[in-house]
């Protein structure tokens, strides 16, 4: 089975801050990465699939990089409507996700 | 617009049994793999199954395997989801989702529908 490592859990931020969120994978995953962002309440909303393609429709302050098994995702100045939960998600081999990243106001 | 209605969450004892829908709408159904996703209150997600186009392969978690049983009816355009034997550790909500590309299996999600809680407690 193939494990995420997601780090920060927790991230304290402020507006405008840029913000970069991490995912290890246990073992090469080439670039079959995804990213969500979640709030409150609310189901996940996919920013990013083949570790950098940028969903249509997101702004484009979030990008996605990374291969094999070190990934990033970056938010290059933080919005107010940005603040929750990030989860990275490999589906290379069935489907892991992340512990998720809650970004904070800081 | 492609949307995804889950519904049939409830509470239930122990050991009991649950069967979750999924209706989808805006797309070719019976065309793509569909999953379902739970997160436990106040806590990440886990992908749970999923089940190819034609329903003819099956996929679980290892946490699931043997007590939940994923299903589709292409004709009526709606994924289900068989819980049997029940755990407290099943308490969550359920999230179904089409898997982003056609026909492939190994792809992300997207989009998820609005979720629908299962409480499992006596």
């Amino acid at each position: 089975d193939i494990q995420m490592t997601q780090s920060p859990s927790t991230l304290s931020a402020s507006v405008g801050d840029r913000v970069t969120i991490t995912c290890r994978a246990s073992q090469s995953i080439s670039n079959w990465l995804a990213w969500y962002q979640q709030k409150p309440g609310k189901a996940p909303k996919l920013l990013i699939y083949k570790a950098s393609s940028l969903e249509s429709g997101v702004p484009s302050r979030f990008s996605g990089s990374g291969s094999g098994t070190e990934f990033t995702l970056t938010i290059s100045s933080l919005q107010p409507d940005d603040f929750a939960t990030f989860y990275c998600l490999q589906y290379n081999s069935y489907w892991t996700f992340g512990q998720g990243t809650k970004v904070e106001i800081k | 617009e492609v949307q995804l209605v889950e519904s049939g969450g409830d509470l239930v004892q122990p050991g009991g049994s649950l069967r979750l829908s999924c209706a989808a709408s805006g797309f070719t159904f019976s065309t793509y793999v569909m999953s379902w996703v739970r997160q436990a209150p106040g806590k990440g997600l886990e992908w749970v199954s999923s089940i190819n186009a034609r329903g003819g392969s099956t996929y679980y978690a290892d946490s699931v395997k043997g007590r939940f049983t994923i299903s589709r009816d292409n004709s009526e355009n709606t994924l289900y989801l068989q819980m049997d034997s029940l755990r407290v550790e099943d308490t969550a909500v359920y999230y179904c989702a089409k898997v982003g590309v056609v026909g492939v299996i190994w792809n992300w999600f997207d989009p998820w529908g609005q979720g629908t809680l299962v409480t499992v407690s006596s």
